[in-house]
């Protein structure tokens, strides 16, 4: 079962434009995190935030966490082409830190 | 420094066949991870080990076996291939668990059963 759902499933944008991808998920979290994969590649970990934070940067990422709404959202500014990729948000579930669980990903496109 | 190794990397089986897929890391990590992906869905956890010597079951763990002799090794079996067992495995490990820290990935072996 898929414990977080990406929105949209699909994102095009111009270069220089910014890029917002959300994340739901159904049961209460440890930590969130967000990943990247690039086509034909393995994923790479872009930035963990945990369930009392509300807000985290990282160069230029932005990631929001809502736990009364349980969403989460991945903001990219100013976005360049080889920011295209796949972003996947996962989750650990409270009282559980052994693994994560994946949802199925926000394929995002950014023309030149 | 070259973190996860999957080998291999690409693998066609015939239906009925074995196969066994290593992953080796060498971050000293105690978790590793065996997920599947499959297009358009997310990555789903066949096995996982959190420690040397230990293993168990993920959320699709059905025709699938692992061993975990070594620290740094993470195998996965697959007994008699199915057509269904198409699909790009991913390993990862981590440092003591995701309460903390991330997964780092492999490179992803890409299995076809015919």
């Amino acid at each position: 079962s898929q414990q977080g759902e990406e929105d949209p499933q699909a994102l095009s944008i111009q270069e220089g434009e910014n890029a917002t991808m959300n994340c739901s998920y159904k049961t209460s979290i440890n930590n969130l995190q967000w990943y990247r994969q690039n086509s034909g590649r393995g994923l790479v970990h872009l930035i963990l935030i945990r369930s009392n934070e509300r807000e985290k940067h990282s160069g230029r990422l932005r990631v929001t966490l809502d736990t009364s709404k349980k969403s989460s959202s991945l903001l990219i500014t100013a976005s360049r082409a080889a920011d295209t990729a796949s972003y996947f948000c996962a989750t650990a579930a409270e009282g559980s830190a052994r693994q994560l669980t994946f949802g199925s990903g926000t394929q995002l496109t950014v023309l030149p | 420094n070259a973190g996860v190794t999957q080998t291999p990397k690409f693998r066609v089986l015939k239906t009925g066949q074995s196969m066994t897929l290593l992953c080796a890391q060498d971050m000293n990590h105690e978790y590793m991870y065996w997920y599947r992906q499959d297009p358009g869905m997310g990555l789903r956890l066949i096995h996982y080990s959190v420690g040397e010597g230990t293993t168990a079951k993920g959320e699709v763990p059905d025709g699938y076996n692992v061993s975990r002799l070594k620290k740094q090794n993470f195998l996965l079996g697959l007994e008699s291939a199915a057509p269904s067992q198409t699909s790009v495995y991913f390993c990862a490990s981590s440092y003591k668990g995701i309460v903390n820290y991330g997964y780092t990935f492999g490179s992803g072996t890409r299995l076809t059963v015919v």
